[in-house]
């Protein structure tokens, strides 16, 4: 299995402009989870979703952030306009039912958003 | 609820001594616990878990970490550091039973001096 793939492995782009990043899960798994890891904050956990659907979202920063699950292999993360703010590593993990939870989650390797 | 508190946010040793990660929880429902590793410019590597069997869990690269209800730890060991194990080290807790969201620690970096 090629694990979990994210991309872009590195963005760079300008305050204001829209940034799409990209997860595609293990195949299998049906809990997908969005992460960002900053100096300040260290791992914060924005959403996740289980078979598609969007069971929690309460970590998501504010109305600029969004996420989508369209289907079981492919998941997008959202950034409508970026601020110098929101510049920090984003990881995607995957994890399957049952007993997903001892299990642990699978990472992929991460984007580094940089906000200018 | 859950959480996981990692004592010290920096841990330096010398190449040969023993490694120790500290990692206390607090769940108020039987937890799993995890160890995970990040080597720079990666993501996060499982590195060895509890899920309730037997409690002193070995893990790769020679880590072991056991459980102490007691004492509501689960610290990281590792009885001699090598070089490559510099990286940073995170603690995760979650619940055995429904939702099943990691709750991670801020992490510990571990620099092994040669």
């Amino acid at each position: 299995d090629a694990g979990v793939i994210q991309s872009p492995r590195h963005e760079v782009t300008e305050m204001g402009q829209e940034v799409t990043l990209r997860c595609k899960p293990i195949s299998g798994h049906d809990y997908l989870f969005w992460y960002r890891q900053t100096m300040m904050r260290g791992l914060e956990l924005l959403i996740y979703f289980n078979n598609n659907v969007p069971i929690d979202d309460s970590g998501m920063p504010e109305d600029r952030f969004s996420a989508k699950m369209p289907n079981a292999s492919f998941s997008t993360l959202k950034i409508q306009p970026s601020e110098p703010r929101d510049s920090a590593v984003y990881f995607c993990a995957s994890s399957s039912s049952p007993g997903q939870g001892r299990r642990g989650y699978t990472f992929g390797s991460g984007t580094r958003l940089t906000v200018v | 609820a859950q959480s996981v508190t990692q004592l010290g946010s920096h841990v330096s040793v010398s190449e040969g001594a023993l490694v120790l990660l500290r990692c206390n929880y607090s769940s108020s429902v039987p937890p799993y616990l995890f160890w995970y590793v990040q080597y720079p410019n990666q993501g996060l590597q499982l590195l060895l878990k509890y899920t309730s069997a037997a409690t002193l869990v070995k893990g790769i690269n020679g880590f072991e970490a056991e459980f102490k209800k007691s004492e509501t730890s689960f610290h990281l060991t590792k009885p001699s550091a090598h070089m490559s194990d510099a990286a940073e080290y995170f603690c995760a807790v979650t619940k055995q039973t429904g939702a099943n969201n990691l709750f991670f620690g801020t992490g510990t970096r571990l620099t092994v001096i040669p």
